[in-house]
């Protein structure tokens, strides 16, 4: 009941394509769900967040999608850049001080 | 503002042998959690520290062992080290009113 499932694993995208994330979870307690990107050497760092109040949170290319009733939600990067390429984590957890529960990550690549 | 700063960046060790990662987080961010992100897994959650608590623990065995100090630096220590402990082992921490997590770069221990 604690997991967060991701998919996919990786994905390839054309430069000024859209890239789609998703996740599930199957914890109705959890009500806050962040996004992290995470480049090569580097630690994961906060992308986009959203809590279960909202459908949708918009902050510039990155847009989450919120479905409560079917315990998804998704990531869609607009007019993807080979910049962002990275792996990226969803994840969710209880309040906002509780531990995260992340996704298995999905290694995106974006061909120039 | 500095921020999250672990070391050793990296680190080769051999089996049965024990290791200690430090961990120094943001100034004034009394929060630290410790992950264990490995190919396979993806983000595991070790513990958390709070004002020299341990607040929460994932699901690892007694190997794994933390501690915090006064000044919120915090230190994990890995016993009787095997094969399976390679990983990169990353330190994040929090602020108090906010769930965003704060993460290093991390530790990457090899165990031969």
């Amino acid at each position: 009941q604690q997991q967060v499932k991701q998919s996919p694993q990786s994905l390839i995208v054309q430069k000024g394509g859209i890239s789609i994330i998703n996740c599930a979870y199957e914890n109705t307690a959890f009500d806050y769900f962040p996004w992290y990107q995470q480049f090569p050497g580097k630690g994961p760092a906060l992308l986009i967040a959203i809590r279960p109040d909202v459908s949708e949170k918009k902050e510039g290319r990155f847009t989450i999608s919120f479905n409560k009733s079917a315990k998804q939600f998704s990531l869609h990067i607009m007019d993807s850049q080979p910049g962002d390429s990275a792996t990226y984590f969803c994840a969710a957890t209880v309040g906002s001080q509780g531990n995260l529960i992340f996704g298995k990550g999905t290694k995106l690549s974006v061909k120039p | 503002k500095a921020g999250v700063t672990q070391t050793p960046r990296y680190l080769i060790k051999t089996r049965g042998q024990q290791v200690t990662l430090s961990c120094s987080p943001i100034s004034g961010h009394r929060s630290v959690s410790w992950y264990q992100q490995t190919p396979g897994q993806g983000l595991q959650f070790l513990f958390e520290y709070f004002s020299e608590t341990q607040r929460n623990k994932g699901n690892f065995p007694g190997r794994f062992s933390g501690r915090q100090f006064s000044n919120s630096r915090s230190e994990m220590n890995v016993s009787t080290l095997e094969l399976g402990d390679s990983a990169l082992y990353l330190c994040a921490s929090k602020p108090l009113i906010t769930g965003e997590l704060f993460f290093g770069e991390g530790s990457r221990l090899t165990v031969l």
